[in-house]
């Protein structure tokens, strides 16, 4: 089993949508945990962290459950911009920050 | 800060050259890691350092491939021979050592091995 795994997607949404992605890690140790965003060709930057109460940024809200081992990230009122791939991440401190595999988002006019 | 600075942005090399990636991490960050990513496998950890130490090179894949740290602001990642299935993005990261800082990503470099 993957350290980190994600929807698979591609996900394809009309603009103004809202589109949940899904995440699940393996490593109950895992104390820090991210959502970064890649647009093609560059570098991945972080969206936002996540944490334990959930929190909020905007059209962007991440949830964490730690007893499921489960992390989401739910965008609403969809824009062009929006497209892009969603990488969820977990960290322990002091160590290595593990990526899933993404999920691809295209939001369509 | 200028952020992560990776050096070459593109590289072109023929099989069994040497290749030499570098990367200047953010000033002050205590930790910095080296990714590879190919749409096959995503990105997967190659090498990271704590305070100029290597600590896990458990992803380097295999003795072709050699990093090192000699200061806080320098690293490299060196392929020796280098192979057509070495063609990736090489991405060089960093964070503080704060718990629960996310790392910066430098813009990567992009390698073709023909």
């Amino acid at each position: 089993r993957k350290e980190v795994e994600q929807d698979p997607g591609p996900f394809n949404v009309p603009e103004g949508a809202t589109v949940a992605f899904n995440c699940t890690y393996s490593n109950s140790a895992s104390q820090s945990f991210f959502w970064y965003r890649q647009d093609c060709r560059k570098e991945p930057k972080l969206l936002m962290s996540v944490y334990s109460s959930g929190n909020e940024d905007g059209r962007f809200t991440a949830q964490l459950n730690r007893a499921s081992q489960y992390i989401s990230l739910l965008i609403r009122d969809s824009k062009l911009s929006d497209s892009a791939t969603y990488l969820c991440v977990v960290n322990i401190w002091g160590q290595n920050f593990v990526f899933g595999p993404g999920t691809r988002l295209s939001v369509l006019p | 800060d200028a952020g992560v600075i990776q050096s070459p942005r593109h590289e072109v090399t023929e099989m069994g050259q040497e290749v030499t990636l570098r990367c200047k991490p953010i000033s002050g960050h205590d930790y910095l890691f080296w990714y590879r990513q190919t749409m096959m496998r995503g990105l997967e950890l190659l090498i990271y350092f704590n305070n100029n130490v290597p600590i896990d090179d458990s992803g380097m894949p295999e003795d072709r491939f050699s990093a090192k740290m000699p200061n806080a602001s320098f690293s490299t990642l060196k392929i020796q021979p280098s192979e057509p299935r070495d063609s990736a993005v090489y991405f060089c990261a960093s964070r503080t050592d704060r718990g629960g800082t996310e790392a910066f990503f430098g813009q990567g470099t992009r390698l073709t091995v023909v």
